[in-house]
């Protein structure tokens, strides 16, 4: 059973660029959530989706955006790039919304 | 809105002895706990989680916490420390069963030989 993948594993922008993170989520899971981990941080809540529908939603600004597949992978838009958006961007998919959540490895995103 | 607070950011202790993390939490609702291990340059891997019931949990890798309601905490420990155990660990509470997770700031665990 393949685990939780997310691309790419590093990438490099430049503020004010725009952004895509894709996660496939493990085999059966129909819920994927992101959270951002600032260096020193624990990780933070995004949103999370929801059979293709967003399904709530942390305190980030609207330029933060995301989207799900029929198959129910998932990627993560950040448009204008701000420095403080350098950090570890964390997948994680679940079988509903009340179960274990699984995470992928993670892409860490570097803003000059 | 809920929180956790771990002490100490970093523990350091010697292969073999005990390993004890702190972790509170505030939660206006009956929390659902959870303890993370973070590997350097990996994802997050559950530890174990108390939902309800019993207040002992046991998880992977020879780790157990306990909830104490009176003391909202939920300390993570393991008797003998190893070598492989030097990561970081992660503290979160959810009142939505598994999501959100609220994470605590993280406490890096290092083992000395």
């Amino acid at each position: 059973e393949t685990g939780v993948t997310q691309s790419p594993t590093h990438l490099i922008k430049t503020r004010g660029q725009q952004v895509t993170l894709r996660c496939s989520s493990q085999s059966g899971h129909n819920t994927v959530s992101w959270y951002q981990q600032a260096l020193g941080q624990g990780p933070q809540f995004i949103f999370q989706y929801y059979r293709e529908e967003e399904n709530g939603r942390g305190n980030f600004p609207p330029r933060f955006s995301g989207l799900q597949f029929p198959n129910y992978s998932s990627e993560l838009n950040v448009n204008a790039l701000e420095l403080d958006d350098s950090a570890l961007y964390l997948c994680a998919s679940s079988l509903d919304t009340l179960r274990e959540q699984f995470f992928g490895p993670g892409t860490r995103l570097t803003v000059l | 809105a809920q929180s956790v607070t771990q002490l100490g950011s970093h523990v350091s202790v010697s292969e073999g002895a005990l390993v004890l993390l702190r972790c509170n939490y505030s939660s206006s609702v009956p929390p659902y706990l959870f303890w993370y291990v973070q590997y350097p340059n990996q994802g997050l891997q559950l530890l174990l989680k108390y939902t309800t019931g019993a207040t002992l949990v046991k998880g992977i890798n020879g780790f157990e916490a306990e909830f104490k309601k009176s003391e909202t905490s939920f300390h993570l420990t393991k008797p003998s420390a190893h070598m492989s155990d030097a990561a970081e660990y992660f503290c979160a509470v959810s009142d939505k069963g598994n999501t959100p997770l609220v994470f605590g700031k993280g406490t890096r665990l290092s083992v000395i030989a």
